[in-house]
């Protein structure tokens, strides 16, 4: 079945170390993105990619950083530098195509990765 | 930063009634407005996408409207089942070309039988 699939679904780290959530979709979508949620707060924008090769800050991306090295496949580190990173964290993709009048196209989210720092 | 506000934050509503809750959002710019169900260990699932001021849209017992004029949304849900219980996500797309959605806080919705 088509989908997007994140893991790991709970992850522990220590403080000071860096560790990488993997987000694979085999929707055939050309954008994807990662967001964060914290109690009380909506989802927030990390980062997103449009293409392959290339991607874009959200709102809070300090701390993170990510690659898109294959459609498919839209990793998120989280660096030793992010202050707070005990969250939960949400992959989704979008397809690009677009037909007039436009679609608005729906985003596909995965079912989150819980990381908790210890 | 786009400002997406979803009210309530939380409701209860007894099993068999009908209820209502709003997204507000930027009435420039407007592209797109989404709405998500999130059911608890589950991944937010599409209900909705909304492009155009007037819009109305059914899905079973749950329906959306869309004023993009005065930049808001209302979903209803029409005689409330327990399955209706999860968080009821508002999304806003605007024509910057960057592709990114604005999310609300949710509604969170609990039915009691």
């Amino acid at each position: 079945d088509g989908g997007i699939t994140q893991s790991p679904k709970y992850l522990f780290r220590k403080e000071g170390q860096n560790v990488t959530l993997s987000c694979e979709q085999n929707l055939n979508h050309d954008a994807m993105y990662w967001y964060r949620q914290d109690p009380g707060q909506g989802l927030r924008l990390i980062y997103y990619s449009q293409i392959v090769n290339d991607f874009q800050k959200g709102d809070i991306a300090e701390g993170y950083s990510v690659s898109r090295e294959k459609k498919e496949s839209f990793p998120l580190t989280v660096t030793s530098a992010q202050k707070n990173p005990t969250a939960f964290y949400l992959c989704a993709s979008r397809s690009e195509g677009q037909n007039f009048p436009h679609s608005g196209n729906t985003i596909y989210f995965g079912e989150g990765s819980w990381l908790t720092v210890v | 930063i786009l400002n997406v506000e979803q009210s309530p934050q939380s409701l209860h509503v007894q099993e068999g009634d009908s209820t209502n809750f709003t997204c507000s959002f930027p009435s420039s710019n407007f592209y797109a407005l989404h709405w998500y169900r999130w059911e608890t260990a589950k991944s937010p699932e599409a209900l909705f996408v909304m492009t155009l001021n007037g819009d109305e849209k059914k899905k079973g017992r749950i329906s959306a409207t869309l004023n993009t004029k005065e930049g808001y949304s209302y979903l209803y849900i029409k005689g409330s089942q327990p399955e209706d219980s999860a968080t009821y996500l508002c999304a806003f797309m605007d024509w910057s070309g960057n592709n990114r959605l604005a999310f609300g806080k949710g509604n969170q919705v609990v039915v009691i039988p």
